[in-house]
Formats: structure tokens, sequence, C-alpha cells
């Protein structure tokens, strides 16, 4: 089975702190994905890579940056923490015929 | 118009019954149908996926898909209160990228 892995559960950060958040996949996937759920809004594509050092921006990418140095990492990046992105951060890893597996997410407040 | 549209629910069936979740879709282009479910405080879990018209089963699951209407739908036979949770349609976009746009979800309550 694919396992995707993040690295933090919870997060607590405060107000203008740079945040990363990490993200590892284990079966050598090209595409990977960065969703936040909100109530009411549901999940939202914020950044997307094909390949390393590939990235495409999604639907929301205002106030996050990415990293894909190697194949199996993708780091999403809070430049300048706000209180409005507190929110649950899902990494996805993506497979042909098989579909999107999400990791167990992380959840981020910002205080 | 949303891309992809769920009712929200909550949709309430009672223990045995048949659980019926719909979704539809505005990309006509779109190829690849998915259904997540997911409890609270968890992440999403695939549980089926279809990629052409017509109906898919899985167990106790069956997926349906017509691409004439842009609809895809989920039946649950038999349903336990185990499958009480929030089910989300999702739809991948060949436009551009490829990526996964998700309706907002149906939350499923189970009634022993």
């Amino acid at each position: 089975d694919v396992k995707v892995t993040q690295s933090s559960r919870y997060l607590v950060k405060r107000t203008g702190e740079k945040v990363f958040l990490e993200c590892v996949q284990d079966m050598d996937h090209e595409n990977m994905f960065w969703y936040r759920q909100d109530p009411g809004l549901g999940l939202r594509l914020i950044y997307f890579s094909y390949d390393v050092k590939m990235k495409e921006k999604g639907d929301i990418p205002e106030g996050y940056s990415v990293s894909r140095e190697k194949k199996e990492r993708f780091s999403l990046i809070l430049e300048s923490a706000s209180t409005n992105q507190t929110s649950m951060y899902l990494c996805a890893s993506r497979s042909r015929g098989y579909g999107y597996t999400f990791g167990s997410g992380t959840r981020l407040t910002v205080v | 118009q949303k891309e992809v549209e769920q009712n929200s629910g909550p949709l309430s069936v009672p223990e045995g019954a048949i659980a019926s979740l719909n979704c539809t879709y505005s990309d006509r282009g779109s190829q690849s149908f998915f259904w997540y479910r997911q409890y609270s405080g968890k992440s999403p879990e695939l549980i089926m996926s279809i990629y052409s018209n017509g109906d898919k089963e899985d167990g106790r699951f069956t997926a349906q898909l017509n691409k004439a209407s842009q609809y895809v739908s989920l039946l649950i036979r038999d349903s336990q209160p185990s499958d009480s949770a929030t089910y989300l349609c999702a739809v991948e976009r060949i436009q551009g990228a490829q990526k996964l746009v998700f309706g907002q979800g149906t939350r499923l309550t189970i009634n022993p």
C-alpha cells in the first residue's frame, strides 16, 4: 500500500512565523499535492508538483510556497503565518490507475 | 456553478437500508471519478474509483457514472453504523494539469 506521511499531526504557531509542513511518500510517485480543508469550504488545492523541482499553483496559492528537492518529499511553506491559515492541511500522492492517497493531515493553529 | 456539487446532507438512513449519494460535475471533459470516505478528524480514504459509464461494484459499494448527464453516484447496500461518515465526490480535471477537485461532501448517518 502507498504510504503518505505528514510529519506533524498538530501544530501551533504564532502569527508571522515561517512554518514548514512536510510530506513524504514511499511509492516513487511523480505527482504530489497540498490541500487545505475548512468547514463549509471543503478541500481546496494549494499547490501541486509533477516532478522534482517542478511546482504548479492550485486554486489558493496566496501566502504559501512549496519545495520539492527530492521525489519522495513535498514541503508546504507558510512564509508568514496568519490566523486565516488556521486549517487542516492534507498532502496527497497520486498513482495512475489507483487514485490519490492522502496523509493523515496536519491540523495547524495560528495564534 | 461549482465544479463538483453534492448535497451536504445530513443524510440519515436506517441500518440495513441502501444509502444513495449523488454528485454532479461541470467539466464535461473529466475522465476520472472518485468517492472518498472521511471520518471526523481523519483524512479522506479512497473507497471507489470509476472511469467509464455504467456501474462498478466492490463489496457493498456500487459507483455509477453517467457522463452524458455529468452525474456520479455511490450506493451503499446493507448500511452499517460504521458507514456513518462524510462522503466526498472528487473529479479529476484534464484541462491543463491533472488535479482532483472535490465536492463539499455529504454527511451520512446510519441509524441502528
